[in-house]
């Protein structure tokens, strides 16, 4: 019963190179959210997708983030040009659907940009 | 002012004693209300969650809420060295709003010593 997945689970990229983060949910669960822990900021929501639709993407940041979540595969955070700002922690939760309260989250991937 | 507030710590106390955790929160929205734990470079554990005002116990472990005041509260008995993490506490509006976001503290690091 494996538990919410997170690969990488570290990433050095330079600036300007692109990063690609991927989550895949827990099984049974179709509800995917994407939060950034920076140091001593706590954890800030930034995006919420179901299946091949973003539902809430409103602490996404306007430019060079992206997120999908397809039918087939893991849910993928993509930043573009990434910055020296961007490096953080970025966790995935999944749930099973509104109703549930419990948002699992996985063991986050650790980004450095040099 | 954020919308929720959580003294960062740190907060050591010694084994077996009872600890208090607490959060303020300013969205009159929150319906839900969570505690997660979270142990060092790693992502953070669901402990519990309480909807609206309340007490709930899961074994150690007592969560407050009064909504009033708008304040959150967490207890630990008999702390042990495994307690040690960042606690942090969420607020989350009814599903009925279409997103499930949950809004972080900044957390609070406990150190239990042996």
């Amino acid at each position: 019963n494996a538990g919410v997945m997170q690969n990488p689970r570290h990433l050095v990229r330079r600036r300007g190179q692109e990063a690609r983060l991927r989550c895949s949910p827990m099984k049974g669960h179709s509800h995917v959210y994407w939060y950034r822990q920076l140091p001593e900021e706590g954890l800030k929501f930034m995006v919420y997708l179901q299946k091949e639709n973003i539902i809430d993407e409103s602490g996404m940041p306007k430019e060079r983030f992206s997120a999908e979540f397809p039918k087939e595969g893991p849910s993928i955070l993509r930043i573009q040009q990434v910055v020296r700002g961007d490096s953080a922690a970025y966790f995935c939760a999944s749930s099973p659907g509104l109703a549930f309260n419990e948002q699992f989250f996985g063991p986050g991937t650790r980004l450095t940009v040099l | 002012q954020k919308e929720v507030e959580q003294d960062p710590g740190p907060l050591s106390v010694p084994e077996g004693a009872i600890v208090s955790l607490n959060c303020t929160y300013s969205n009159s929205a929150f319906q839900y209300f969570m505690w997660y734990r979270q142990y060092s470079r790693k992502g953070p554990e669901l402990l519990m969650y309480t909807y609206s005002s309340g007490n709930k116990e899961d074994g150690r472990f007592t969560a407050q809420v009064d909504k009033s005041s708008k304040y959150i509260s967490l207890f630990i008995r008999d702390s042990q060295p495994s307690d040690s993490a960042t606690y942090l506490c969420a607020g989350r509006m009814n599903y009925g709003g279409a997103t499930n976001k949950l809004i972080f503290g900044t957390g609070t690091l406990l150190a239990v010593q042996p």
